[in-house]
């Protein structure tokens, strides 16, 4: 059974560093064609796509966010994680990390298969 | 970057109806298609990849097709437990989302 589970810091103030982990069970990143996303969801909006990683530590990041984002992970801890920097009131979201959905496509975009409950991160002063 | 239009933005129905919500992208996706519902406080559930493919243990009331840019998914003979929002989302570039459409019981 595969499930993924997000923490974060629930609150922080506009130009801090936003970290967020991702605990995930069921599969394992160092499985050849693995890897995990991020996708955040401002309150009643949409999805946006912000970063992969996959099992051999490659990373993609949406181009518009791109600078501010850095995505790692620790394979033996079964953990992913994202940094966003200089928060502001724009990036208050509920923030997912998911299981991409074919590791056939191997460093291609993908569909996710599953996704973690989310966290709500909230930007204010 | 693609983008990708859903319509209608909400629409309601009856119990035992049929359905349909459409996706156009901005350019052809090649069927690099998902489509997700999303409950009320929920995260997002696949239901569809590959533009007609069933995810595992989605019910076989739900079904997509399509090509090119237009896509769509279609819900047969609705069930109070379908009321939610459905997004589609494109994996033929960088991903990107459709702005959901909310299915409410009429």
């Amino acid at each position: 059974q595969v499930t993924l589970k997000e923490s974060g810091p629930g609150i922080l103030q506009p130009s801090q560093t936003l970290s967020l982990t991702c605990t995930f069970s069921g599969f394992s990143l160092s499985t050849y064609g693995m890897g995990v996303g991020w996708i955040r969801q401002p309150s009643g909006k949409g999805l946006e796509w912000l970063a992969n990683i996959w099992w051999d530590d490659d990373k993609y990041y949406n181009p518009s966010l791109k600078n501010r984002l850095t995505i790692s992970k620790d394979t033996s801890n079964n953990q992913a994680f994202l940094k966003i920097t200089n928060v502001d009131t724009a990036d208050t979201a509920t923030y997912y990390c998911a299981r991409i959905g074919s590791i056939l496509r191997v460093y291609l975009p993908n569909w996710f298969a599953y996704w973690g409950q989310g966290t709500l991160v909230t930007v204010s002063s | 970057d693609i983008q990708m239009t859903q319509s209608p933005a909400s629409l309601s129905a009856s119990l035992g109806e049929t359905v349909t919500i459409e996706c156009r992208a901005s350019e052809d996706i090649y069927n690099g298609l998902a489509w997700y519902q999303q409950k009320p406080g929920k995260s997002p559930q696949l239901l569809i990849y590959n533009a007609n493919s069933l995810h595992t243990g989605v019910p076989s009331r739900f079904s997509g097709s399509g090509s090119g840019t237009q896509y769509s998914l279609k819900i047969n003979s609705l069930q109070s437990e379908d009321v939610a929002s459905y997004f589609c989302q494109q994996y033929y570039n960088y991903p990107t989302f459709g702005g959901g459409t909310k299915l409410e019981l009429k």
